[in-house]
């Protein structure tokens, strides 16, 4: 596609449900990552998919949290049994090879857990 | 441990210039980038630097000195739509994956 696609945009859940973000990147892009962002802050670092490579998952922040990417292409980031920190915009980017000519990002998912 | 410094909020007038700064320490250091956020956006690639200097891009320029751990952002002629938050962020290792910083939320006033 022309750019990254992301779904839902928003998501509203209750305590202790389970969830599943999408990630469509622009086609052609070797590299996929995850990154969360609170109200204000800056981007933390989820999982990065480059390629066939192992994932690294260095910054999953609990073992709730997981991600798979299918095909090379469309990524899904799970989070199990919500909690109310896990309130934040999720947002994907992708870039092609290495990231020195920019990620392009996705308009993210806006999750609350209520 | 990786960490970036940035100052947290700048405020400059319409048509001046402002520069943000980012010192970083990380494990290794392969590459400094900058991004721009608007409000209830996604952020935008704006450069990349991975040599010592200065590269321009119309009205905005980034520089590294990697013998000072540091980078600046430079917005020159600024205008109304520039007010956004500008993140730094460093490609620590041999990886993709880029470190990024806190930001600096930008306001420009008429």
């Amino acid at each position: 596609g022309a750019g990254v696609s992301q779904s839902p945009s928003n998501k509203v859940t209750e305590k202790g449900k389970d969830v599943e973000l999408r990630c469509d990147p622009i086609s052609g892009h070797t590299a996929l990552y995850w990154y969360r962002q609170s109200l204000g802050q800056g981007l933390e670092f989820l999982i990065y998919f480059q390629g066939n490579s192992a994932p690294d998952k260095s910054g999953l922040p609990s073992d709730r949290f997981s991600a798979e990417r299918t095909g090379g292409s469309v990524s899904t980031l799970t989070i199990q049994r919500t909690q109310q920190e896990d309130s934040a915009v999720y947002l994907c980017a992708s870039s092609f090879q290495g990231g020195d000519y920019g990620y392009t990002f996705g308009s993210g998912t806006r999750l609350t857990v209520v | 441990g990786q960490s970036l410094e940035q100052p947290s909020e700048v405020t400059a007038v319409e048509g001046a210039i402002v520069q943000i700064n980012c010192t970083y320490q990380t494990s290794g250091f392969y590459g400094l980038s900058w991004y721009q956020q608007h409000d209830g956006g996604a952020p935008t690639f704006l450069s990349y630097n991975a040599l010592d200097g200065l590269e321009e891009t119309g009205r905005f320029s980034s520089f590294l000195s990697r013998s000072d751990s540091y980078g600046y952002l430079l917005l020159q002629e600024l205008q109304m739509k520039d007010s956004a938050s500008y993140f730094c962020a460093v490609r620590a290792d041999y990886g993709q994956n880029f470190v990024f910083g806190p930001g600096t939320r930008l306001s420009v006033l008429p």
